[in-house]
């Protein structure tokens, strides 16, 4: 089953508008939220990560909020631009072992028009 | 740098027929991973290693083989090619220190297509 449950599948959004995209977990024991871009005919990269012992954490027009005792966090694209459109996906792992794997979201497309 | 190679980009086998996917970094990270991706799915854990020498399974294992004689290779074997293993295949690798989270770098994929 799905570790990290991701939601909208598919957002649109006009240029200069707020995508959110949530995520949601259920493991106490993860403690790594990364979040991957994607872009079509590449591999994921990493966009931005946070630890829960901060509630948010911004870089630039991506800022990833964290609601420990909901269990949830969410990317948050301020002034979305057409370069912005790919898909992401939330991840979560357990830092504590040492195999470090992720567990993927299912991922959202965002689709930023001009 | 070239950061993580995968080789071929683009295949279609039939149904039975072998391959190995080829995975390759520069970086010399010591973990390093296989993931397939499918639509609405996200990406699955098939294998992983690490270190050179020692691979363990993920998620989706079964069909599937992996070996990791150096630092640099991770190739993936599938032995006897069935449908349900047409995906797009990511490697991926990283450097983690002893309780460091550090991000994985991802190769372009591998676009499979068993018929």
């Amino acid at each position: 089953q799905q570790q990290v449950k991701q939601s909208p599948q598919s957002l649109i959004v006009q240029k200069g508008g707020i995508s959110i995209i949530n995520c949601a977990y259920e493991n106490t024991a993860f403690d790594y939220f990364p979040w991957y871009q994607q872009f079509p005919g590449k591999g994921p990269a990493l966009l931005i990560a946070i630890r829960p012992d901060v509630s948010e954490k911004k870089e630039g027009r991506f800022t990833i909020s964290f609601n420990k005792s909901a269990k949830q966090f969410s990317l948050h694209i301020m002034d979305s631009q057409p370069g912005d459109s790919a898909t992401y996906f939330c991840a979560a792992s357990m830092g504590g072992r040492r195999d470090y794997k992720l567990s993927f979201g299912a991922g959202t497309t965002v689709t930023v028009r001009a | 740098n070239a950061g993580v190679t995968q080789t071929p980009k683009f295949r279609i086998l039939k149904i039975g027929q072998s391959m190995t996917l080829q995975c390759t970094q520069d970086m010399n990270h010591n973990y390093m991973y296989w993931y397939r991706q499918d639509p609405g799915m996200g990406l699955k854990l098939i294998y992983y290693s690490v270190g050179a020498g020692i691979t363990d399974k993920g998620e989706v294992p079964n069909g599937y083989n992996v070996s990791r004689s150096t630092t640099e290779d991770f190739p993936l074997r599938l032995e006897l090619a069935a449908p349900s293993q047409t995906s797009v295949y990511f490697c991926a690798s990283s450097y983690l220190g002893q309780g460091a989270n550090q991000p994985q770098h991802f190769g372009d994929g591998t676009r499979l297509s068993i018929l």
